[in-house]
């Protein structure tokens, strides 16, 4: 059964960039989408972005300038970067497989944003 | 954009009990775009039913899934203590993809 895991620090400095990395264990990442969710503490969950494992992405609007989806096919990885990160970006972050519907999901890992 | 509203917030049941809860979208999104989720505490949310109505895979079959249009419905018909979580609705398909805001069902 495919699995996957968040991996990255746990805690960020404003203004900073917050790195993330998802290892998908189980099963390969080809021929598939692969996604990052997030949910603030106390709100709902948010749908960050995807990519496909050739490589090409699709990023919400209202983080579209600050995020950025990557896939590593050799270590059937693929990671996301947050950049300018505020104490709004302080949320638990899955990783996912599907583009807008997530049939496999991380555990998630907590990041929290603050100096 | 679309918005899902769910209700209740919070269902406090009996195991044993059937247990409804509700999705609705603040515009049509049709039959087959809509999904649930089920979180329990300190885990990864699971997909429990996807196109409305469809149960995935190892889903058991007292969980169910209708509605189209803008009222979509989870059914759980007799309760079981593990089902005890937050369950979301989530359209599939636009970009971003809305969730709901969730409802805890709780053990009464």
């Amino acid at each position: 059964q495919v699995q996957l895991q968040e991996s990255g620090p746990g805690l960020v400095k404003p203004s900073e960039t917050l790195s993330l990395t998802c290892t998908v264990s189980g099963g390969s990442i080809s021929t598939y989408y692969w996604s990052w969710i997030r949910q603030p503490p106390g709100k709902r969950l948010e749908w960050l972005g995807y990519i496909y494992y050739s490589g090409s992405t699709n990023y919400n609007p209202s983080l579209k300038s600050r995020v950025t989806i990557s896939v590593d096919m050799s270590k059937n990885q693929f990671s996301l970067k947050l950049s300018s990160v505020t104490a709004a970006d302080t949320a638990v972050y899955y990783c996912a497989r599907g583009a807008t519907r997530a049939d496999y999901w991380g555990q998630g890992t907590l990041v929290t944003v603050s100096s | 954009e679309i918005v899902l509203t769910q209700s209740p917030g919070t269902l406090s049941l009996s195991p044993g009990e059937r247990a409804t809860l509700f999705c609705r979208a603040s515009q049509s999104i049709g039959s087959g775009s809509l999904v649930w989720y089920q979180q329990k505490r300190g885990q990864a949310p699971r997909l429990l039913i996807y196109g409305a109505s469809g149960r995935a895979t190892d889903i058991p079959d007292r969980f169910s899934g209708s509605g189209s249009g803008t009222n979509f419905t989870l059914t759980i018909s007799r309760l079981e203590p593990e089902d005890f979580a937050v369950y979301y609705c989530q359209q599939y398909g636009p970009s971003p993809p809305p969730f709901g805001q969730g409802t805890r069902l709780e053990i009464k």
